[in-house]
């Protein structure tokens, strides 16, 4: 059974930092590029990253681009999101999703979601 | 990116057909076939539903169809059903992402 599981949402302050995790189990982990999608409570849903299999190719979304950092450890079956300089529009429930393949953006598996929060 | 245009609502009763549009450039949905559409209920992860514009996942019943014309994408509800009841969106490669719809608000009468 895959399993995605987010951990290490909460409240911080503006300009601070947060450290996504993702564990992942029920699929060979490193075949698949891994995403984090984000929804603001009540709104919609917005990419914001993707990692290949390898991790040797990583992308953002403008609006966290040079921010956020998305890394994965094959060995642990790991996902990370790397989050500074936080803003107030960057509270969200943070999902981790698995792609359909290599790099397809379509996301057959998700997580539960961890919730961010950047206020003072 | 902006995101795609759908409709903020569509309703239907049991048994009738329904159908969600989604809008977008040339630049995402009118210029690839990579379109699908996910389904969400309230206080869960959204659901694949749909991708590569018509094909279901495994286990995604055959009531949930879709289709494409130019720049619009469509999902289409057979047979309405009351746990079809959900918020929708659609999404589309574009030439660097990949970039959602506002979602639609399906609501069984």
């Amino acid at each position: 059974e895959v399993q995605l599981v987010e951990s290490g949402g909460g409240l911080v302050q503006p300009g601070g930092s947060l450290r996504l995790s993702c564990a992942v189990s029920g699929f060979t982990f490193s075949s698949f590029a891994m995403s984090w999608v984000r929804q603001v409570p009540g709104k919609g849903l917005e990419w914001v990253s993707s990692i290949r299999g390898s991790g040797d190719h990583t992308y953002f979304a403008d609006s966290v681009k040079g921010r956020f950092t998305i890394s994965r450890d094959n060995s642990k079956n790991m996902l990370y999101l790397q989050m500074n300089s936080l803003r107030a529009e960057d509270t969200a429930v943070y999902y981790c999703a698995k792609d359909l393949g290599l790099l397809l953006y379509y996301f057959d598996f998700w997580g539960q979601g961890t919730l961010v929060t950047v206020s003072s | 990116q902006s995101a795609l245009t759908q409709p903020a609502s569509v309703s239907g009763s049991p048994g009738q057909s329904i159908t969600i549009s989604c809008t977008g450039p040339s630049s995402d949905v009118g210029g690839y076939n990579y379109v699908s559409w996910y389904q969400q209920h309230p206080g869960k992860a959204p659901k694949l539903m749909i991708y590569d514009v018509t094909n279901r996942p495994s286990g995604v019943s055959n009531r949930f169809s879709g289709s494409k014309s130019g720049n619009t994408a469509s999902l289409t509800i057979s047979g309405l059903q009351a746990e079809d009841e959900a918020e929708y969106y659609c999404s589309s490669y574009t030439s660097t992402s990949v970039v959602f719809g506002g979602g639609t608000k399906l609501t069984v009468l």
